[in-house]
């Protein structure tokens, strides 16, 4: 089956400190791995999205990897803000089917 | 404002009513996907169109379920007989795939249909 597994499933973090979500999955064949924010009562917002070929990419103070052969990401938050605070949601394509994660809940505090 | 749009974006009904959701995507988006979110879950696929042909259906979109995209614009999700059970967020997202058969642009969702069966 198909899985895709995030921790952890909630974080808690100081304004302006850093933090690493993890995600393993299971999804095969693999097309691409995406990384979406998801405010609370909104629609999740793109962030990342890597193929095979890339290990890492960064979108401003968002930067995740991609490890393909132990089928691991994360995405690293730097400087966090209070505005970070959101639901972090992995997803992963094969063959244009999107498996979603049940995303890390990250609260930021000042 | 030129995201996606959904309408409503909150439906209480009683069980057993029908209910239709409208999703207007991005305008030159060529493809267009509807899933469903329950709290603390993400987003679980149902459906997706390619223009006005329904590709996939996921075993999720029980016969009560039905969706369709016209004209290749805007798109319905209709539950009929509606349970407790489908008491859900109803995302729907759009894309702009060049190639047929690949899957590398972003999905961008709207903000959702919260449906809250009585």
């Amino acid at each position: 089956k198909n899985q895709v597994e995030q921790s952890p499933q909630s974080l808690i973090i100081l304004e302006g400190k850093n933090c690493t979500l993890q995600c393993n999955y299971t999804v095969s064949p693999f097309s691409n791995l995406r990384w979406y924010k998801q405010d609370t009562g909104r629609g999740p917002v793109s962030l990342t999205i890597m193929t095979f070929s890339e290990n890492t990419k960064s979108n401003g103070r968002y930067t995740a990897t991609l490890d393909a052969d132990t089928k691991q990401s994360s995405l690293h938050i730097t400087a966090s803000q209070l505005s970070d605070s959101a639901s972090y949601i992995c997803v992963v394509s094969a063959r244009g089917k999107l498996t979603f994660g049940q995303g890390t809940i990250l609260t930021v505090h000042p | 404002d030129t995201g996606v749009s959904q309408d409503p974006r909150h439906k209480i009904t009683k069980r057993g009513q029908n209910v239709t959701f409208r999703c207007d995507p991005i305008s030159e988006h060529n493809r267009l996907y509807w899933y469903r979110q329950t709290l603390g879950q993400g987003p679980e696929f149902l459906t997706y169109f390619q223009n006005e042909a329904q590709l996939e259906k996921s075993r999720l979109l029980s016969d009560r379920f039905s969706a369709e995209r016209p004209k290749g614009s805007f798109s319905t999700l209709e539950i009929q007989r509606t349970e407790q059970g489908d008491s859900a967020m109803y995302l729907c997202a759009s894309s702009l795939e060049i190639t047929f058969g690949t899957d590398n642009q972003p999905q961008h969702f709207g903000d959702g249909t919260r449906l809250s069966i009585l």
